[in-house]
This record gives C-alpha cells, sequence and structure tokens, in this order.
C-alpha cells in the first residue's frame, strides 16, 4: 500500500529552526509537495521537489532524497505565525497527490 | 481575483437527507478534485476532474455524486447523507495533473 508518514505534533520555540521530516511509500514517484495549514484555513502551497537535493524559498526550505523516501521542510528564524499544520504529499504514478496526516508545530515565545 | 471558492461554508444536515456543496474557480483551470479531511487521516480524495464532462473516482468515492458541466463549477452531491459523512471537505484545483493543487476555503459539513 502507499504511505506517508510525519510526525504528529512538533514544537519550538520563536527564532529557532525546526525539521520536520516526511517518509513516504508509494507506487511510483511524480514530486512532493509541502502545504502549510493553519486552523480552520484550507491548506497553502509552500514548496515542491521532484529532484533530489535542497530547495530554498525564503525562511523555508525543502530537502528531498528519493533513494531514501524521504523529505524534510526546514524552517528558520521561527515566528508565532509558523504555528499551523503542516503537510506532506507525494504524487504517485497516477499523477494523485498521496497526503500525510499532518505535522502540528507549536511555537512557543 | 477570486480564485477558488466554496459554498455553503458552514452547513448542518440530517441523515437522509440530500446535501450539495458547490465550488467555482476562476482560473480556468482544467482539472479540479473533491478531499475530505478528518482528524489522524490526511486528506483522502473523493473524486476528481480532468475537463467538463470528464470524472473520475479517488480513494473514497461511495454516497457521493461529481459532476462538471462547466469548467469553472464542480459539484459535490451527498444523496443520503450519514454521520460518517461529517467532515471538512475542499475543493481544489490545478492546471493540470502534474501541476500545484490550489485548495478553496473548505466547507464544514455536520450530519447529525
Amino acid at each position: 500500500g502507499q504511505n506517508i508518514d510525519q510526525p504528529t505534533e512538533m514544537t519550538a520555540t520563536e527564532g529557532a529552526i525546526v525539521q520536520i521530516n516526511c517518509t513516504y511509500q508509494t507506487s511510483g514517484f511524480n514530486g512532493l509537495f509541502w502545504y502549510q495549514q493553519h486552523a480552520g484555513e484550507a491548506p497553502t502551497f509552500l514548496s515542491y521537489n521532484v529532484l533530489d537535493g535542497l530547495e530554498e524559498k525564503g525562511r523555508f526550505s525543502s530537502f528531498l532524497s528519493r533513494s531514501k523516501g524521504y523529505s524534510y521542510l526546514l524552517l528558520k528564524e521561527l515566528q508565532m505565525k509558523d504555528s499551523a499544520s503542516y503537510l506532506c504529499a507525494v504524487m504517485d504514478s497516477n499523477y494523485q497527490l498521496i497526503w500525510g496526516a499532518g505535522t502540528k508545530l507549536i511555537i512557543k515565545p | 481575483d477570486a480564485g477558488i471558492t466554496q459554498s455553503p461554508r458552514y452547513k448542518i444536515t440530517e441523515t437522509g437527507r440530500q446535501v450539495t456543496l458547490m465550488c467555482h474557480q476562476t482560473w480556468s483551470h482544467s482539472y479540479m478534485f473533491w478531499y475530505r479531511q478528518d482528524l489522524g487521516h490526511g486528506l483522502r480524495l473523493i473524486y476528481y476532474s480532468a475537463a467538463a464532462d470528464i470524472t473520475d473516482k479517488g480513494e473514497v468515492p461511495d454516497g457521493y455524486v461529481v459532476s462538471r458541466s462547466k469548467t469553472e463549477n464542480f459539484p459535490l452531491t451527498l444523496e443520503s447523507a450519514t454521520r460518517s459523512q461529517t467532515s471538512v471537505y475542499f475543493c481544489a484545483s490545478s492546471e493540470n495533473e502534474m501541476e500545484t493543487q490550489y485548495f478553496g476555503p473548505g466547507t464544514r459539513l455536520l450530519v447529525l
């Protein structure tokens, strides 16, 4: 079966750095997406990786290793507004997104 | 720039009733999707559509019906609502099947 694993919850301090991991086993691979979802709101697109390596976008970076079935989202200089759930999703061989259950990130002052 | 909208935003209904959730996008995206989101689960695909008059089942289609007569609209109908269909429903769209999906604000549905 297809499976996406990510931690249920993480806590970090304002101004610090946090890494959210995602491991996957899917039927084929056509890219990995990270979305941010604030409580009661819609998921919003953060990043996309299809090749191995690091993609940097401001305070957020996303890394992919296809051979290991592994990705992480790195958030730097954490702000209170970064408190949200972070969703990892893999596009399978049928171009359908398989979603993890999300990681709830709690930022403490 | 409306983007993608959903209505209603909140709905309470009773078991056995028919309910239709609306989704409208202004980007002329080819692909549209319906997901449900429940605690402890990732987003689960109910139905998707590649173009007007082309729809296909996702992971959890039972109890749902969709149609797409116009590119911009993709309504989702629960023909006879059940308590297990209490959920948050998200509509999404993308230019094509490989592109990023953009989500509407969601509809919170409670079935009593």
